[in-house]
């Protein structure tokens, strides 16, 4: 089955520092989403990106399709954006196959 | 702005006793999936669910689980008998639509999670 690699497994930055996250797959697929894990457990929708670029604030995301990997930005970071963020992209038309997340903690 | 819901929040239970877990998705969407997420780990895919029939299940999903439809609003998850390996992070999901063209697809919402804790 498909692939997700999930890049860097853990990152660590002062607030207002900018950052990238990288998500690798393996094969075709039908569309991508970014979600962020709070700590409390609860998965936010950021982006729904099967291909282009989208921004909202200060998020932004690329999905290159053809060359199977998806790009988050995160510019000024808060402390509120600490937790972790996922990459899951579409499968056989139902299945979110996920990433195992980049862990992001904004110090103050 | 609609979102999913999911009943309990939380939910103890013994080894061996059945649950049920409850999801009110978002009232116009047709397709509903539920997944799981062990403490510390990546999100795993169960089943999804359409027009009254599973639509696709992991192997995950055993003759333990099931999933339910009971009226226009509810989707629930139920596991028979459960055991410890069990306790996890549950979350039910919906989209609009899985249109059967490759390159379609709806966006999937997310409900809270209920977090079953078998001892």
């Amino acid at each position: 089955g498909i692939q997700v690699e999930q890049s860097p497994p853990d990152l660590i930055l002062q607030e207002g520092a900018n950052s990238t996250l990288r998500c690798n797959f393996s094969d075709s697929v039908n569309n991508l989403q970014w979600f962020h894990q709070n700590p409390w457990g609860q998965l936010i929708n950021l982006f729904y990106i099967p291909s282009g670029t989208k921004q909202n604030g200060r998020l932004s995301a690329t999905t290159v399709a053809t060359e199977r990997y998806s790009l988050l930005y995160i510019s000024s970071s808060q402390t509120t954006d600490s937790g972790v963020y996922f990459c899951a992209p579409g499968y056989s038309n139902y299945q979110l196959i996920w990433g195992a997340g980049t862990k992001l903690i904004i110090k103050p | 702005e609609p979102e999913v819901t999911q009943t309990p929040s939380h939910q103890v239970t013994q080894m061996g006793q059945e649950v049920i877990l409850r999801c009110v998705p978002i009232s116009n969407h047709l397709y509903f999936y539920w997944y799981r997420q062990i403490l510390g780990q990546k999100v795993e895919f169960l089943v999804s669910f359409y027009n009254n029939e599973i639509s696709e299940k992991s192997e995950i999903f055993d003759d333990q689980f099931s999933v339910e439809r009971p009226d226009g609003s509810n989707f629930t998850l139920k596991i028979r008998s459960t055991k410890l390996e069990d306790s996890a992070m549950y979350f039910c999901a919906s989209s609009d639509s899985g249109s059967g063209s490759f390159n379609s697809y709806n966006e999937q919402f997310f409900g809270p999670g209920t977090r079953l804790t078998v001892l």
